[in-house]
């Protein structure tokens, strides 16, 4: 079956902007992360949705971020007023219920120039 | 304080030959869950192996094994007879309150970068 997909794969803006990235998950996962990876880091916790539900956002480091899942499936990740340092790559995860294993997709590259 | 410590930026080792990528973690929970992701650089992460704290035994996966010595808190990847295709990022990962149904988030490490000689 499908996997987790993201798109844009690529997204280049410039500061002052508002982008969107999409996260369609693997059908029937409830579970959803946001997470973002810097050059030579590992992910870092954004936010996480079970259902329609944002579970946790404690991550989200301002509130400039925003996410929604509104329908339980697709998600979509908001930055407003785009910094310089929000240049990244934002990984979607999924899981389903009771299951411990966490599926990634190939993630967006921001930049932000 | 970081949860998680991978102390080796980089690792090389021999074609066939095994190599063991290091991880410690910290965590009060009892309960809890350690993964190892495997990062081409095509960038996407590939989920490896997993571990709960209350597993007796240590897990394995194909080539991979997971040393779990709890008492010291460290998870210890092991792959066996390394491949070309074994060269990639990888990421040591845990989840707490795993036996309470958390689904919550991953806290990973900073990760090692394996390369496999020929």
């Amino acid at each position: 079956g499908a996997g987790v997909s993201q798109t844009p794969s690529n997204k280049v803006t410039e500061k002052g902007k508002y982008v969107e990235l999409r996260c369609d998950p693997i059908s029937g996962h409830t579970a959803l992360y946001w997470y973002r990876q810097s050059l030579g880091q590992g992910p870092e916790f954004l936010i996480y949705f079970q259902g329609t539900g944002a579970a946790d956002d404690s991550g989200l480091p301002n509130d400039r971020f925003f996410a929604v899942r509104p329908e339980g499936s697709v998600s979509t990740l908001k930055i407003q007023r785009t910094e310089r340092g929000d240049s990244a790559v934002y990984l979607c995860a999924t899981s389903s219920g009771g299951a411990n294993e966490q599926f990634f997709g190939p993630g967006t590259r921001l930049t932000v120039l | 304080a970081q949860k998680i410590t991978q102390t080796q930026p980089g690792m090389f080792v021999q074609e066939k030959e095994a190599v063991t990528l290091d991880c410690t973690y910290d965590t009060s929970d009892q309960s809890y869950g350690l993964f190892w992701y495997k990062q081409p650089s095509s960038g996407e992460m590939i989920f490896l192996i997993y571990q709960g704290s209350y597993d007796e035994q240590n897990a394995t996966e194909g080539r991979y094994s997971l040393n779990f010595q709890k008492a010291r808190k460290s998870a210890n990847l092991v792959i066996s007879a390394s491949q070309l295709g074994d060269s990639a990022m990888y990421f040591c990962a845990m989840r707490e309150g795993i036996s309470r149904g958390s689904q919550g988030n991953l806290i990973f490490g900073k990760g090692t970068k394996l390369s496999v000689k020929p």
